[in-house]
């Protein structure tokens, strides 16, 4: 088993839709969380982190499921610019080493 | 500019040849990463230093080797490369002593071609 999965997709949606995507981790000491975006040949960027008690920036929402080691990032009223690829991120050690182990990515096209 | 700097951006040679990748950042983190990104295979950690002088292995840090002389800069070298090192490489840095939920910050990576 992975140690971070994500469903690569793609996703296609519309513009205007909500799009939710799901990464399961297997360690279940994992302090750390994070959604990055990364654009074709770019650099990975960071979008938000992922706080146990759930957070929003804007029309992203983030959620941390403990019990069942996943956490899930909403995506609402998508815009041709959200496409990209979303990288679920998790510190997979239980104290501050600062190492992240990255899943392969969820890919998301919003079209016209 | 750019708080994360990687050279070359791009970078083709020979089978056997030596290559120094570098990066170089004016954030002040004490924290420095390279990561290797395959198509289907996501980022893998190849080497991280904590401090100046610090080096720990990744998950796939065979065929490779790093050096940190100074708190901004981290260079990784593949002493003979070899093709299946064809691949996007990124640095990164994080900042320690912010608790735990530190996010990393990348370079613009540089794209390794081996013939």
């Amino acid at each position: 088993r992975k140690e971070v999965e994500q469903d690569p997709g793609p996703f296609n949606v519309p513009e205007g839709a909500t799009v939710a995507f799901n990464c399961t981790y297997s360690n279940s000491a994992s302090q750390s969380f994070f959604w990055y975006r990364q654009d074709c040949r770019k650099e990975p960027k960071l979008l938000m982190s992922v706080y146990s008690s759930g957070n929003e920036d804007g029309r992203f929402t983030a959620q941390l499921n403990r019990a069942s080691q996943y956490i899930s990032l909403l995506i609402r009223d998508s815009k041709l610019s959200d496409s990209a690829t979303y990288l679920c991120v998790v510190n997979m050690f239980s104290s501050n080493t600062g190492k992240l182990i990255f899943g392969q990515g969820t890919t998301l096209q919003v079209k016209p | 500019d750019a708080d994360v700097t990687q050279t070359p951006r791009n970078r083709i040679t020979k089978t056997g040849k030596r290559i120094m990748l570098e990066c170089s950042q004016t954030k002040g983190h004490d924290r420095m990463y390279w990561y290797r990104q395959d198509p289907g295979l996501g980022l893998r950690l190849i080497y991280y230093s904590f401090d100046v002088k610090d080096i720990n292995k990744g998950e796939i840090s065979d065929g490779y080797s790093v050096s940190r002389q100074a708190q901004a800069k981290f260079s990784l070298s593949l002493e003979s490369a070899i093709p299946n090192q064809t691949a996007l490489y990124f640095c990164a840095t994080s900042d320690p002593g912010r608790g735990d939920n530190q996010p990393q910050h990348f370079g613009d990576g540089t794209r390794l071609s081996i013939l």
